[in-house]
């Protein structure tokens, strides 16, 4: 079973408008952590926002934040006033501990955004 | 160094060839991770290290793949009779241990191997 799904391979978003890209986990560990990661053409990982399983509040990182809904087990990245320089590869991630083997990072298949003026 | 540093940055190799990607990790990250992305692909994890000792090596496709990590630091990972299937950009990242939260995890720049 697949452990992170995001269902939108592309989506398109004007300029300074607000996106929502999705993202669905599955896991039994009540300790676990989710990461946006962002990917433009030249490759790099960007790590863009993170959220614990324990954190109360839903994380923000400046243009950034994070809707948990944990009973939904979804992750969802919101970007606010969209920019051109957004446009790239957005993957989620999820870790299921700390430390050990399950400390590795299990990624979505990603979302292509483009940004349009 | 500041980062984690990868070698090559891009690798032509002949199919059948054996090849060797080395990743140098932030110095104190115990934790080193590789994996492999395909074109237009997410990341695929490949093996995990704790210091030298490798406990999960389950993302490794097969047995032309082996990685090894010496003095706690520089991993390398090779590919024995590469095979066009192999072609991929192969990312390490690593983690200091006890660093929690978000930041913990720092990617290379990946290595693009192309067989051919």
């Amino acid at each position: 079973a697949q452990k992170i799904t995001q269902t939108q391979p592309g989506m398109f978003v004007q300029e300074k408008e607000a996106v929502t890209l999705d993202c669905t986990y599955d896991t039994s560990d009540p300790s676990y952590g989710l990461f946006w990661y962002k990917q433009p053409s030249s490759g790099e990982m960007i790590f863009l926002i993170y959220q614990g399983s324990y954190d109360q509040q839903n994380a923000t990182e400046g243009r950034y934040s994070l809707n948990f809904q944990k009973a939904r087990k979804s992750a969802n990245l919101v970007i606010s006033a969209s920019q051109l320089g957004d446009s790239a590869m957005y993957f989620c991630a999820m870790r299921e501990s700390y430390t050990g083997t399950a400390s590795k990072l299990t990624f979505g298949t990603g979302t292509r955004l483009q940004v349009t003026l | 160094g500041a980062g984690v540093s990868q070698s090559p940055s891009n690798k032509v190799t002949e199919k059948g060839k054996d090849v060797e990607l080395r990743c140098d990790p932030i110095s104190g990250h115990t934790a080193l991770y590789w994996y492999r992305q395909s074109l237009g692909q997410g990341l695929e994890f490949l093996i995990y290290f704790q210091g030298n000792s490798a406990p999960d090596k389950s993302g490794l496709p097969s047995d032309r793949f082996s990685a090894e990590r010496t003095g706690g630091s520089v991993s390398t990972l090779t590919i024995q009779r590469t095979q066009q299937e192999d072609s991929a950009v192969y990312l390490c990242a690593s983690r200091r241990r006890g660093r929690e939260g978000g930041y913990g995890y720092t990617f290379g720049s990946g290595t693009r191997l192309t067989v051919v």
